[in-house]
C-alpha cells in the first residue's frame, strides 16, 4: 500500500493551544499537501509545500517538509473550536495518496 | 465553476443490486480520481484517469467494480452486484493537467449504504 501514516491518530486540545500533526510517506514526491475534512463532508485543501521547500506558512498554518526522512508536519497555532476536523496529508506524484488522518478536537 | 459535482449524495440499495455513482469534474481538469473512504481503511485511491484514459486501476477492489470516463466532463463508478461491505463514502476529485504542484478538488461525496 502507498498509504502514508499520520500521528497522532487523535488529538484533543483546548482552544487557543497549538496543534501539531505529523505525516510519514513512502514514495518520492513532487509536493505534499494537507487537507481538512469536517465530519461527513468533502475534503478542503489547506496548503501545499513543494518538494524543494522546507517550510511554508499560511495564516495560522505552518507546514514543514523533510524529504530525507519522508516526513511532514502541520502546525495549527491558536486553535479554535472551528478547527475541529480530520486532517490528512496527501502526497502527490500523478496520483494523490492520503495518509491515515489525524482527528483533531478543539475544546472551547 | 460549481466545483466537482457528484450524484447522488446518498444511495441506499439492496445487496445484489447495481449501483452507479456519477461525477462531473471541473471543466479543464484532465485528471480525475475516484476514492473510497471507510472507517477501517481510510481514504483509498480506486482509480484515476488522465484525458479520459484509465491510468491506474490497481486500487479497484475486485471485478464487481468498474469505472468509465466517456468524455472529459463525466465519469461513472459502477458496482455490480453490490455487497454490504461496499458501504462507504465515495469521492471524486479532479485537478488540472501539466501542473504537478496543484491541489485536487473534491466533490462532496456519495454515501453508499448497501443493506
Amino acid at each position: 500500500s502507498q498509504q502514508g501514516e499520520e500521528d497522532p491518530q487523535a488529538l484533543s486540545i483546548q482552544e487557543g493551544e497549538n496543534a501539531t500533526m505529523n505525516c510519514s510517506y513512502k514514495t518520492s514526491i513532487n509536493n505534499l499537501q494537507w487537507y481538512r475534512q469536517n465530519s461527513g463532508r468533502g475534503l478542503v485543501h489547506l496548503i501545499l509545500i513543494r518538494s524543494n521547500e522546507r517550510e511554508k506558512h499560511s495564516g495560522r498554518l505552518r507546514v514543514t517538509l523533510d524529504t530525507s526522512k519522508k516526513s511532514s508536519s502541520l502546525l495549527i497555532t491558536a486553535s479554535r473550536a472551528a478547527d475541529t476536523a480530520s486532517y490528512f496529508c496527501v502526497y502527490a506524484g500523478n496520483q494523490f495518496y492520503f495518509g491515515t488522518g489525524t482527528s483533531l478536537t478543539v475544546i472551547p | 465553476d460549481a466545483g466537482v459535482i457528484q450524484s447522488p449524495r446518498h444511495e441506499v440499495t439492496e445487496m445484489g443490486q447495481e449501483v452507479t455513482l456519477r461525477c462531473k469534474p471541473i471543466s479543464g481538469h484532465d485528471y480525475l480520481f475516484w476514492y473510497r473512504q471507510t472507517m477501517m481503511r481510510g481514504l483509498e485511491l480506486l482509480i484515476y484517469f488522465n484525458n479520459n484514459v484509465p491510468i491506474d486501476d490497481s486500487g479497484m477492489p475486485e471485478d464487481r467494480f468498474s469505472a468509465k470516463m466517456p468524455n472529459a466532463s463525466f465519469s461513472t463508478l459502477k458496482i455490480q452486484p453490490s455487497e454490504p461491505r461496499d458501504s462507504a463514502v465515495y469521492f471524486c476529485a479532479s485537478r488540472p493537467t501539466g501542473q504537478m504542484n496543484t491541489e485536487a478538488f473534491f466533490g462532496q461525496g456519495t454515501r453508499l449504504t448497501v443493506v
